[in-house]
């Protein structure tokens, strides 16, 4: 039973544009998401958090977006660079139950084309 | 600087040999975990360490063992059990009092041979 969701496998999204990548989560007890950033055969990178008091957290480029009530989360890149091709994971954790441990997505490969 | 190094970067075994990988961290983080990846597919918790001397197994533990004798160093055994090994691992820590983020070591890539 997964917890944490990703159901674009990839997303295609040509440079300069908006790239929107999604999660939903079933866990009620998650009170801190994070997206991670990841090329292959390397560990993820941190990439942006947001704790379920916010709604919005906004670095740069990249902004995340959360909707409590639908379990929902989105991450925003724009304008997209192809240097942000790669697999992004979203990530979730009940930090006041179950300290730090994440339960990951599946990933969602971005690919920005030139 | 401070970081999480994992080692060997690529690993051979052959079928019904038990191998380790290597795991530490000089970021006085409390908490570690091992993650397993594998083609297409997100990470899976294999093992954590909230505390030194202390581990829980995650979703995938079979086949797998773990040590946490000291705070920095937190070794991944996978064992002649482990029915489908070849995969790529992922060791990671987090500070459990600030509460920050994960952070990830490069990452081993086990392959049977």
């Amino acid at each position: 039973d997964q917890q944490v969701k990703q159901n674009s496998p990839s997303l295609s999204v040509q440079e300069g544009r908006i790239s929107i990548l999604n999660c939903d989560y079933t866990n009620s007890m998650f009170d801190y998401f994070l997206w991670y950033k990841k090329y292959p055969a390397e560990g993820p990178t941190f990439l942006i958090s947001i704790s379920s008091i916010k709604d919005k957290n906004e670095d740069g480029r990249f902004t995340v977006f959360l909707n409590k009530s639908a379990k929902h989360l989105s991450l925003h890149i724009v304008p997209s660079q192809p240097g942000d091709s790669a697999v992004y994971f979203c990530a979730a954790s009940a930090r006041y139950n179950a300290g730090n441990m994440l339960t990951f997505g599946g990933g969602t490969r971005l690919m920005v084309k030139p | 600087d401070g970081g999480i190094t994992q080692s060997p970067k690529y690993l051979f075994r052959k079928e019904g040999q038990n191998v380790t990988l290597s795991c530490e961290q000089n970021l006085n983080h409390d908490a570690m975990y091992w993650y397993r990846q594998d083609p297409g597919q997100g990470l899976r918790l294999i093992y954590y360490s909230q505390i030194v001397n202390d581990f829980q197994k995650g979703d995938i533990a079979e086949g797998y063992s773990v040590s946490r004798e000291k705070k920095e160093s937190f070794p991944l055994t996978v064992t002649s059990a482990q029915k489908n090994p070849t995969a790529f691992y992922l060791c990671a820590s987090t500070d459990r009092v600030l509460n920050t983020e994960a952070f990830f070591g490069q990452g081993t890539r086990l392959t049977v041979v």
